[in-house]
């Protein structure tokens, strides 16, 4: 079974730059989430979809970043414009259980962005 | 407030030498607890999981233990291995209300051989 497909690895921009990370889920998994991972500290959800609806984005910095999850399946993460604290690991996470429940969270490998 | 806290920040041990990771939470309502591994570079995977009944549970060299009525949990990990070089994450679920993953902030585990 495919594990969970982020790209790119790694990005480095400068400030007031964008950049867009890409999050392919298990397939049938239908619930997906991006965390953000600073050095040192544990994953802060950004936001949670199940399946192409917005279930959490209370932690997304609506200001500078966007999330979408088209038909369900594949999400994107944008950042417009960066700044030099959102360099940090952005992890994609899906589950095969709605969101109600608490199933395994099943990670990708993560995208590390540093600005500069 | 729902809350992990993970002790020691980070550890060196010996390859071959016995380790124990804390993990104490004040969330609710409890639904389970998994113990993530997160090589570096590389994203979480879970180790094991804890329901509200379960004391213990092994999974290989890893054993995680669950107090619930002290909202304790821990890891210990048996005869260490280069490899076992990891951070550690305690995930604690809730049943209800947002946020249902509250994570802690891990402990960074260092084997020297």
């Amino acid at each position: 079974e495919a594990g969970v497909a982020q790209s790119p690895r790694y990005k480095i921009i400068e400030k007031r730059q964008s950049v867009a990370f890409w999050c392919n889920p298990i397939s049938g998994h239908a619930t997906l989430y991006w965390y953000q991972q600073i050095l040192g500290q544990g994953p802060k959800l950004l936001i949670q979809f199940q399946n192409n609806g917005v279930v959490d984005d209370s932690q997304l910095p609506k200001d500078r970043f966007s999330a979408e999850r088209l038909k369900g399946v594949d999400s994107t993460l944008k950042i417009q414009p960066a700044k030099l604290e959102d360099s940090a690991v952005y992890l994609c996470a899906s589950s095969p259980r709605g969101s109600a429940d608490t199933g395994e969270l099943f990670f990708g490998e993560g995208s590390r962005l540093t600005v500069l | 407030k729902n809350q992990v806290e993970q002790s020691p920040q980070s550890l060196i041990i010996l390859e071959g030498k016995n380790c124990t990771l804390q993990c104490n939470y004040t969330v609710s309502p409890f639904s389970n607890l998994r113990w993530y591994k997160q090589d570096t570079g590389r994203g979480p995977v879970s180790l094991t999981i804890m329901t509200f009944s379960e004391n213990t549970k092994s999974n290989g060299r890893y054993t995680a233990t669950l107090d619930a009525d002290t909202k304790q949990s821990s890891l210990h990990i048996t005869a260490s291995q280069l490899s076992d070089s990891a951070s550690y994450i305690c995930v604690v679920s809730r049943t209800s209300g947002t946020y249902k993953y509250i994570f802690g902030t891990g402990t960074r585990l260092k084997v020297l051989a």
